[in-house]
């Protein structure tokens, strides 16, 4: 069963500083992967999205990576800011007819 | 992208009684899921939202718990069934077609009392 690790579990940087969220998972033979956004007490925001035969997608300060051999992605942001800080969530899908399992979030604050 | 209207935002019900959450997208599409986000946790698969048919639960969830419909391609309601405290969570409702990105509802806070 596939299984999704994030680490660190929270993260608090000021304003400014670049920085990268990791997410790792057991069965390298995902669907695609893809990067949330969640704010205290709100659904989820769709980030980035990556297929399997990508390795990266990049949408304004945010950049993440695919490495599927090694079970791992990254979120990297680049200039922080504090409207940055909530909750990240990593979902792998495990093929195109099922849904997609998460892990547990970053929890990122930014400090002015 | 697809847009999804989930309501209610929250509610704070009884112990005992049932709510009905509905989820709206504003496009067809493939597939639905409803997922429940216990405080602190992150997002647990309830089940797959099949239209037409019975929905497909997950291990530790059951239909006369949480009954599901999809009439169509655009909608579909989560019944929490006969609540108790242990209920209280975010549940939300999910949508996409087969390689694309998975969008969220805004989703519903319960608490129960």
């Amino acid at each position: 069963k596939q299984e999704v690790t994030q680490i660190p579990a929270a993260l608090s940087v000021p304003e400014g500083e670049n920085l990268v969220l990791n997410c790792s998972f057991t069965d390298s033979a995902i669907y695609n992967l893809q990067w949330f956004r969640q704010d205290p007490g709100k659904g989820l925001t769709s980030l980035l999205l990556i297929q399997s035969s990508q390795r990266e997608q990049t949408s304004g300060r945010l950049n993440a990576s695919l490495d599927k051999s090694s079970g791992r992605s990254t979120l990297y942001i680049a200039a922080s800011q504090p409207g940055d800080s909530a909750t990240y969530l990593c979902a792998v899908r495990p093929n195109n007819n099922n849904d997609m399992r998460f892990g547990a979030g970053t929890r990122l604050t930014v400090k002015p | 992208s697809a847009v999804i209207s989930q309501k209610p935002s929250r509610d704070i019900c009884q112990r005992g009684t049932s709510l009905t959450i509905q989820c709206q997208v504003d496009s067809q599409v493939t597939m639905m899921f409803w997922y429940r986000q216990q405080p602190g946790q992150s997002l647990t698969l309830i089940a797959t939202a099949n239209q037409g048919s019975e929905a497909t639960y997950e291990s530790g969830f059951v239909i006369d718990k949480f009954p599901i419909s999809r009439p169509n391609l655009t909608f579909s309601t989560l019944t929490v069934s006969n609540m108790s405290p242990e209920d209280s969570s975010i549940y939300l409702c999910s949508a996409g077609g087969q390689a694309e990105k998975l969008f969220f509802g805004s989703g519903t806070q319960l608490s129960v009392l």
